[in-house]
């Protein structure tokens, strides 16, 4: 059992690109989610899902989007990158809905640069 | 505004137990969680409480007091792979998790 894959592990990317990072989940949990960690700060939530075909904004969920079309998959687009946009970003899942009770999983991360 | 507040970063020896503490002020609390993070890694639960009290699990405990918007977490027996990140999080009113920015541990021999 995977858990939680996300890909890629690392990017470079240049300012203007267009981006999106993968995440999927083999749990068959309800809500997905996508955080940001910044150094110094605590996990910032961009986007979530409680079931597929539904999404919601987090606290920072500007410059970014998602789409939740199955289950497993909750991709995260960055339209236009931006140097701010640089951090370590994690997919995480929960088998309740968002802000219940259960635990969240995470994925191993992403850390994207933008120059 | 809403805010958690956690110490940045506490040294402690092998064997030892530390406390790391959590104080909170969120519109309204629907539970708080302990996470685990080594340095490169995601977090990992380690525990949580909604309701005053002790939870006890192995060498970790966690405490909660929700009329001091307040709770610790307790490590017991150091060892050197408890060296990490520990995360606390509190559910608001609104059902969102809000995120301290974490305690970093060093455990030293």
């Amino acid at each position: 059992i995977a858990g939680i894959t996300q890909a890629p592990t690392s990017q470079i990317l240049a300012a203007g690109r267009r981006m999106t990072l993968r995440c999927t989940q083999d749990m068959r949990h309800n809500a997905m989610y996508w955080y940001r960690q910044d150094l110094g700060l605590g996990l910032r939530l961009i986007h979530y899902s409680n079931t597929a075909g539904t999404t919601g904004k987090g606290e920072v969920p500007d410059g970014y989007s998602v789409s939740r079309a199955n289950t497993d998959d909750f991709p995260l687009t960055l339209a236009s990158a931006v140097p701010s946009q640089t951090s370590v970003y994690f997919c995480a899942s929960s088998e309740g809905l968002a802000g219940g009770p259960d635990t969240q999983y995470f994925g191993p991360g992403t850390r994207l640069t933008v120059l | 505004g809403q805010n958690i507040d956690q110490p940045t970063e506490m040294t402690a020896t092998e064997g030892a137990i530390v406390q790391i503490n959590c104080t909170y002020q969120t519109s309204g609390f629907n539970g708080l969680f302990w996470y685990q993070q080594h340095a490169g890694e995601a977090p990992t639960f380690l525990s949580y409480n909604v309701l005053d009290g002790l939870e006890e699990k192995g060498r970790f405990s966690s405490f909660l007091s929700r009329s001091k918007g307040y709770s610790y977490l307790l490590l017991k027996e150091l060892q050197m792979k408890d060296s990490a990140s520990y995360l606390c999080a509190v559910t608001d009113s609104n059902y969102q998790l809000i995120w301290g920015a974490g305690t970093k541990l060093i455990i030293k021999p």
